[in-house]
């Protein structure tokens, strides 16, 4: 058990251009989340995918955000024309069905947008 | 729609004092709740889950307790060390399908 992974761990880009970044969760786990964090706040909740199906999508995410995770394992959160507001830093995390055990996190990806 | 508080959002204590935070929320249908720990610059790392349906969870110096009815949880750090020095965040989880939703944490130091 290696943890959850993120790439890359910071990413500084200028407004307007798009960036991808990339969750592996622990292995046996079918569930993956993505948050966002503010500084000072707690992290907000995105989106969450079930294997490759993506259940839950937070109103946050708006039509420039996209993420997959296409064979059910990795999992990929894209970001079109980004904007001062999308510096954050976005976590991921994954857990295994039903709720019961907890969730794990990555160390998330710090954007930094100039 | 649930909201979760932290007070206070800082707390600094003479090392090897106990210590408790408090979490509370709104909304005491929850199907868990979560502490978690978070170092600058770093993810979080999970310290106790408690179902609804039990009252408390140890985890070393670690003491989590829930109160659902009256929408409090509380983390317990017995004999605090400056590597305890970090932020706390509680998060509950309202259904086993849903994500969860966080406070905003207290920023714990712990003077040597």
């Amino acid at each position: 058990d290696t943890g959850v992974s993120q790439d890359p761990r910071h990413k500084i880009t200028k407004r307007g251009q798009n960036v991808t970044f990339r969750c592996d969760p622990i292995s046996e786990h079918n569930r993956l989340y993505w948050y966002r964090q503010t500084l000072g706040q707690g992290p907000e909740f995105l989106t969450y995918f079930q294997n490759e199906a993506q259940l839950e999508k937070s109103r946050l995410l708006s039509d420039r955000f996209s993420a997959e995770r296409p064979k059910g394992s990795f999992s990929t959160l894209e970001i079109q024309r980004t904007e001062q507001g999308d510096s954050a830093m976005y976590l991921c995390a994954s857990s295994l069905s039903g709720g019961i055990g907890p969730q794990h996190f990555g160390d998330g990806t710090r954007l930094s947008i100039l | 729609k649930q909201e979760v508080t932290q007070i206070p959002a800082a707390l600094s204590v003479p090392e090897g004092e106990n210590l408790v935070l408090n979490c509370s929320f709104t909304d005491s249908a929850i199907y868990n709740l979560q502490w978690f720990r978070q170092d600058p610059g770093k993810g979080l790392t999970s310290l106790l889950l408690i179902q609804s349906s039990q009252r408390e969870q140890t985890s070393g110096r670690l003491n989590a307790s829930l109160d659902k009815s009256s929408g409090r949880s509380t983390l317990y750090i017995a004999a605090s060390q400056p590597g305890d020095s970090a932020t706390y965040l509680c998060a509950t989880n309202m259904d086993s399908n849903y994500q969860l939703i966080w406070g905003a944490g207290t920023k714990l130091i712990i003077k040597p």
